[in-house]
C-alpha cells in the first residue's frame, strides 16, 4: 500500500533563516505531488504541484520555492523565511483525479 | 484561490444528533469532494461525488450536490464524539484535473 512520509512534525524558525521541508511517498510511482499551506482557522491553499521529476508548477508567488529530485521525494524551501511564511504545510500525493491522500503536516513557526 | 465556502464556519452538536454543513462554490466542476482533518493533521479523504450525481452514501456520511445552485451537502447522522473535526469541501473542476481547491471548512464539536 502507498504511504506518504513528511518531516519535520513541527519547527521553528527565526525569521531570515532558510527552509527545507521534505516528503516522500512510498508504495506507488510517478505520482502527482502538491504543497499546500493552512493558515489558522483557514483552508488549504495550493502552493505548487509537480506531475514526474523535475516539473514544478507555482500556484502562488512566493518566497518559497520547490524541487523534485527523486520520482517520490517533494521539497520545499526558501532561502529566507519571512514572518507571514507561518503556518501548517501539508504534503499530498495522487494517484488519480478522485483524491488526495496527505502526510501528517509540518507546523512552521517564524519568529 | 479558493473555490468553495462551507457553512456553517463551526457547529457543537450533542452525541447521537446529525451534522449538516455546506459547500458553496463558484464555478462548473467535474466533482467535489469532503475531507475531514483532525486538529493538526492531515486531511483524509471521505467521499467523492460526481457532477451527474446528485446523492451519494457512505456509511454514516450522506453527500448531495445541486448544480444549478452550486452547493452541496454533507451530512454525518448518529455523530460520535470521534466526529469532531473540520470538514472540507474540495472541487476539481476538470475531469483530469488534478488539482484541488479547497474551501475554509467547518469546524464539528460533537459533546459527549
Amino acid at each position: 500500500s502507498q504511504t506518504i512520509h513528511q518531516w519535520p512534525a513541527t519547527l521553528v524558525q527565526p525569521v531570515g533563516s532558510p527552509l527545507s521541508l521534505e516528503c516522500t511517498v512510498e508504495g506507488t510511482s510517478n505520482p502527482n505531488l502538491y504543497w499546500y499551506r493552512q493558515a489558522a482557522g483557514r483552508g488549504l491553499q495550493l502552493l505548487f504541484y509537480s506531475v514526474g521529476i523535475g516539473q514544478i508548477s507555482s500556484e502562488v508567488p512566493q518566497n518559497l520555492s520547490a524541487s523534485r529530485p527523486q520520482d517520490r521525494q517533494f521539497i520545499l524551501s526558501s532561502k529566507k523565511l519571512l514572518l507571514s511564511d507561518s503556518g501548517f504545510y501539508l504534503c499530498a500525493w495522487s494517484g488519480s483525479p478522485d483524491s488526495l491522500d496527505f502526510g501528517s503536516g509540518t507546523q512552521l513557526s517564524v519568529l | 484561490s479558493q473555490q468553495g465556502e462551507e457553512d456553517p464556519q463551526a457547529l457543537s452538536i450533542q452525541e447521537g444528533e446529525n451534522a449538516t454543513m455546506n459547500c458553496s462554490y463558484k464555478t462548473s466542476i467535474n466533482n467535489l469532494q469532503w475531507y475531514r482533518q483532525n486538529s493538526g493533521r492531515g486531511l483524509v479523504h471521505l467521499i467523492l461525488i460526481r457532477s451527474n450525481e446528485r446523492e451519494k452514501h457512505s456509511g454514516r456520511l450522506r453527500v448531495t450536490l445541486d448544480t444549478s445552485k452550486k452547493s452541496s451537502s454533507l451530512l454525518i447522522t448518529a455523530s460520535r464524539a470521534a466526529d469532531t473535526a473540520s470538514y472540507f469541501c474540495a472541487t476539481a473542476q476538470r475531469s483530469n484535473d488534478y488539482k484541488l481547491s479547497f474551501g475554509a471548512g467547518t469546524t464539528v464539536t460533537v459533546r459527549a
